[in-house]
């Protein structure tokens, strides 16, 4: 049983480009976190979702952020224009329920740089 | 003041000590979680606690809700346990983490 998968692992992008980040739950899990890890800093809730919901985005910036979990394939997490700022450790988890009483399983990361 | 807070920030141990991780939360919660990241940056999630204590080889965590503490202890410590700590406390539909304890053990 495969864990979850990130991809890509690294990502370059100058300023005012796009990123995409893909986040594959493990099987059976149909519940997606995602978590930002700015540098030197600790880990942040962004956004909950399952399958073709969004659940809770009350962590994601107000703009030029967006994520999506499609009935099928990964889910993904947008971020237009980027900045400076935006560089950083992107983290996905997967649970098999809505619920964070139960442990959630991470993914490696995506780490963004933005030149 | 951040809603968990971790202390120490940076412990340095030999290895064989016994090494102790504190958390302290300020909102109610429905579970406390301690993960583990290593320096490639992979997290693992280690307990998920919700009263009383858990073992699992040489980590243990226990918690007290009244006091709203936790700690994660490491018996007989590696070098191979050098990582940084993560407590976070299950909230609403998130999250919320500590800023982390960055742990070395030195042989």
């Amino acid at each position: 049983n495969a864990g979850v998968m990130q991809n890509p692992r690294h990502l370059v992008r100058r300023r005012g480009q796009e990123a995409r980040l893909r986040c594959s739950p493990m099987k059976g899990h149909s519940h997606v976190y995602w978590y930002r890890q700015l540098p030197e800093e600790g880990l942040k809730f962004m956004v909950y979702l399952q399958k073709e919901n969004i659940i809770d985005e009350s962590g994601m910036p107000k703009e030029r952020f967006s994520a999506e979990f499609p009935k099928e394939g990964p889910s993904i997490l947008r971020i237009q224009q980027v900045v400076r700022g935006d560089s950083a450790a992107y983290f996905c988890a997967s649970s098999p329920q809505g619920t964070t009483q139960i442990t959630q399983y991470f993914g490696p990361g995506t780490r963004l740089t933005v030149l | 003041k951040n809603e968990v807070e971790q202390s120490p920030q940076n412990l340095t141990a030999q290895e064989g000590e016994f090494i102790t991780i504190n958390c302290s939360y300020s909102v109610g919660i429905s579970a406390l979680h301690w993960l583990q990241q290593h320096p490639g940056g992979g997290i693992v999630s280690l307990f998920m606690l919700s009263s009383g204590k858990k073992k699992h080889g040489r980590l243990i965590a226990t918690i007290n809700i009244q006091e709203k503490h936790s700690s994660l202890h490491i018996t007989a410590s590696h070098p191979r346990d050098s990582a940084v700590y993560i407590c976070a406390v299950s909230y609403n539909n998130d999250m919320r983490f500590g800023a982390g304890t960055r742990l070395t053990v030195k042989p």
